[in-house]
């Protein structure tokens, strides 16, 4: 069946270090891939996606490649700030549904 | 009030207790859903309703009982849970439900925290 894995966290970093949170999936046919984010104390948010191979999301700062020959849709940020300290989900759509990976939780340390 | 909103923010009730917890959009969506996030595993999702049927119940006890009486409420009525039914309850709604190999953005409400004694 489909599914997502992505990193454990949490991941610490220095603010304006470099990010990225790997994220791989596993599906039939030709999914869409969003990484949402999740800031405390509220619910989760749309940060990007991409509907086809080869396709960037980005917003943000962030971005993320559609990697259909390596199954992947790693997160990147070239300088993280304190204020993305959240907690990031990678997801794929099945069907009319999202498949979720289980989350990484992001600190950054000024 | 605009997006997603929950009510209550945080609920602690006891295994005996009827409770429920209320969603609404203001966004003029037609699907909503609801989802339970625990510590560590990915989100669930419960219930979808798209124009106020039930279209997915993903195998979730009857202690759980959705409702939909609009396009624009949700309910998650609760009773008789058990510990382990602690989590993050979020709903979400989207424009609309298509079906098979199509996929509208969710947007998600800030979530009710349960907590059950």
């Amino acid at each position: 069946g489909n599914s997502v894995t992505q990193m454990e966290g949490p991941v610490t970093l220095s603010e304006e270090a470099f990010l990225t949170i790997n994220c791989t999936y596993t599906a039939t046919g030709y999914p869409s891939l969003f990484w949402y984010v999740q800031y405390p104390g509220e619910g989760l948010q749309l940060l990007l996606k991409a509907t086809k191979a080869d396709d960037k999301g980005s917003n943000k700062g962030f971005e993320a490649t559609y990697r259909k020959e390596t199954t992947s849709f790693h997160l990147e940020k070239g300088s993280v700030q304190v204020s993305d300290s959240a907690v990031y989900f990678c997801a794929l759509s099945s069907n009319y549904q999202l498949i979720w990976g289980a989350g990484t939780k992001l600190i950054i340390k000024p | 009030e605009t997006g997603v909103t929950q009510t209550p923010r945080h609920l602690v009730m006891g295994m005996t207790n009827k409770k429920s917890l209320k969603c609404e959009q203001h966004l003029g969506h037609n699907a909503m859903y609801w989802y339970k996030q625990s510590a560590k595993k990915p989100l669930e999702l419960m219930f979808v309703y798209s124009l106020e049927e039930r279209v997915e119940n993903n195998s979730v006890p009857s202690r759980f009982s959705p409702e939909c009486p609009n396009s624009s409420h949700l309910f998650l009525h609760l009773h008789t849970l058990q510990p382990e039914d602690s989590a993050l309850y979020l709903c979400a709604s989207s424009q609309g439900y298509s079906g098979p190999s199509s996929y509208n953005e969710q947007f998600f409400g800030p979530g009710t925290r349960l907590t059950v004694l």
